[in-house]
């Protein structure tokens, strides 16, 4: 079956920009995960839904960083004012339920802010 | 939260085994050690997990010591297409339980010819 599509695959944009990034979960998959990753590193915990509801958000950076998930399917990540550090990629998980289920991870966005 | 520690690289040959340490020293009784792949340019991809028992799936075996203070990946036939970082993670308890994942380094392996 399909796994977990992420739109676009790459977004230019200019600092101080607005951009959303698109996350197409696996069907019935009631968990979403958001992580970054900048170059180099592993990646980065951002933010987590069960369902429609952001149940840990701990992990964006700041306020300017916000997600949804309005219908508890597809998600997407909001960054305003984009800033030159934001850039790196954006990977999204799904998971089935439970806690110790898989998560399975799409290609990525990768994100530059010139 | 257990941290875990693994070496920043690895060679293997081609047709050989691959053995991926991983040492997990501050583990919790309820914590699983999980095995993630990621090949250049893609998201990760999971491999295996374990509580305590030894684990093998088509992919890899995941051996884990008794006292679970350290676990090994066992690729047992490496390929070119093998060649990626590696990452083992125990999964983040907290009162919210929310089952993210918390990646270090990983391990780079390289797969030789």
């Amino acid at each position: 079956g399909a796994g977990v599509s992420q739109t676009p695959s790459n977004k230019v944009t200019e600092k101080g920009k607005y951009v959303e990034l698109r996350c197409d979960p696996i069907s019935g998959h009631t968990a979403l995960y958001w992580y970054r990753q900048s170059l180099g590193q592993g990646p980065e915990f951002l933010i987590y839904f069960q369902g429609t509801g952001a149940a840990d958000d701990s992990g964006l950076p700041n306020d300017r960083f916000f997600a949804v998930r309005p219908e508890g399917s597809v998600s997407t990540l909001k960054i305003q004012r984009t800033e030159r550090g934001d850039s790196a990629v954006y990977l999204c998980a799904s998971s089935p339920a439970g806690l110790t289920d898989t998560q399975y991870f799409g290609p990525g966005t990768r994100l530059t802010v010139l | 939260d257990a941290k875990t520690t693994q070496p920043t690289s690895m060679d293997c040959a081609e047709g050989r085994a691959a053995n991926l340490p991983c040492n997990h020293s501050t583990i919790s009784g309820n914590e699983y050690v999980y095995w993630y792949r990621q090949i250049h340019s893609q998201g990760p991809q999971y491999i295996i997990h374990g509580l305590k028992n030894n684990e093998t799936n088509e992919m890899a075996s995941l051996i884990i010591t008794e006292d679970r203070k350290s676990s090994t990946l066992i690729l047992p036939h490496a390929t070119l297409r093998d060649t990626a970082v590696y990452y083992c993670i125990v999964r983040v308890p907290g009162s919210s339980n929310t089952g993210k994942l918390i990646f270090g380094q990983g391990t780079t392996l390289q797969v030789k010819p």
